[in-house]
Formats: structure tokens, sequence, C-alpha cells
């Protein structure tokens, strides 16, 4: 079983719907990262925290250490918003190391 | 602009040659590293780097080796030791070890 787990693996949405993609992991943690990967292959950090929630934009990104669960939303969604979208943890033991989720490929359609 | 640039974008040898892939930051950063993805898999760690002259090992290092002579240069090998290089490389940096990494736009390599 991965470390960190994310769902669902792919996701296709109508522009302008509530989206919700779920990281799971099952290690100590000292922090989480959310980040977007876009079709050319860069990757962008969204966010990283370590409690509570955080707020860009239409990005929201919310973490529950007790359940060891972390969502990211995305309100209004728009076709630019379609890219992979990945979970990253930092583990509490070994802090250099980014522990990472397989990614989540969203699609927008108009 | 401050970034990290990987070059080139795509990147195509030969099986059995060795090519070393470019990665250059001018954020000031200290720490560096170098990831593989595959399709359907999470980032893997291959080499890092805490500050200049120093680096170690990741979790898939064999194959691969690493130099930073300069703090804004760390260019990872690809050998012909590697058995199965095709694949995405990221480069990343942050100021530290346990801070936010930034990432490139990656390298595709494929050999042939």
């Amino acid at each position: 079983k991965n470390e960190v787990e994310q769902s669902p693996q792919n996701l296709t949405a109508q522009e302008g719907e509530f989206i919700t993609i779920n990281c799971s992991y099952s290690v100590g943690i000292s922090a989480l990262h959310w980040l977007q990967q876009h079709p050319g292959g860069g990757i962008v950090s969204l966010f990283m925290l370590s409690s509570g929630k955080k707020k860009h934009g239409r990005l929201i990104a919310t973490i529950n250490i007790q359940e060891k669960h972390s969502s990211l939303h995305i309100t209004a969604s728009h076709p630019r918003d379609s890219a992979v979208y990945i979970c990253a943890v930092r583990s509490g033991d070994s802090n250099y190391q980014l522990i990472w989720g397989a990614g989540t490929k969203l699609i927008i359609k108009p | 602009d401050g970034g990290i640039t990987q070059s080139p974008k795509y990147l195509f040898r030969k099986e059995g040659q060795n090519v070393t892939l470019s990665c250059e930051q001018n954020l000031n950063h200290d720490a560096m590293y170098w990831y593989r993805q595959d399709p359907g898999q999470g980032l893997r760690l291959i080499y890092y780097s805490q500050i200049v002259n120093d680096f170690q090992k990741g979790d898939i290092a064999e194959g691969y080796s690493v130099s930073r002579e300069k703090k804004e240069s760390f260019p990872l090998t690809v050998t012909s030791a590697q058995k199965n290089p095709t694949a995405f490389y990221l480069c990343a940096s942050s100021q530290h070890l346990n801070a936010e990494a930034f990432f490139g736009q990656g390298t595709r390599l494929t050999v042939v």
C-alpha cells in the first residue's frame, strides 16, 4: 500500500463545478504539499500546510492531522484548471524527503 | 526572472550512451533535487544536494550520477548502467532541505 493515496485517479467535470481531490497518508508528517502539473510537465507548488486551511483565489486546501487526510477544492472550475494535481507529504521522521502521491488528472470541460 | 531552467525539454539517446541533463537555478537556493516521474507513479527521488560540493543518493540512485560544483547548477548524468532510463526527469530547488521546493519544466528522455 502506498504511503500517500490520492482519489480519484481521474476526474472529468463541467466548467463551473465544485471540485474536490482527496489525499490520505499513513505516515507521521511535518507538512503536506499540493502541487499542480500542467500538460507540458512543469510543476507549480500550490500550498504547503501543516494544519487547518489555506485559500488562494479559487483554490482551498484543508488538512486533518488526526485523520491523516487532506483535500484540495476548486470553486467555479474553469478549463484552465485542467492539470494533474499532486499531493506530497514531508515525513516527520525525515524532513527532507517528500513522499509523493500518484496524482489526480483533472479535466474541466467547457 | 528567477527560476529553474532545465534543458533540453526533449532528449533522445541511443541505448548504451551516457547522457547529461542540465538544471540551473538563479534563486540562490542551497538545496537541489532530481526526481524521476513514470506514468501512474509518484515522483521518485534520484539524488539531492544540500549544499555546494555535497550530494546524497535518493531512493533510486543506481545508474545515475550528479555533481554540484556550483551553487546554481546540478547536472544529472544518466549512465548506460541505468536499466530503464526512458522517463520524465524533474529538477527542483529549495532554500534549504525543509523549505518549499520550486520545480523546473522537466526533461523527457527517450532512449531507443
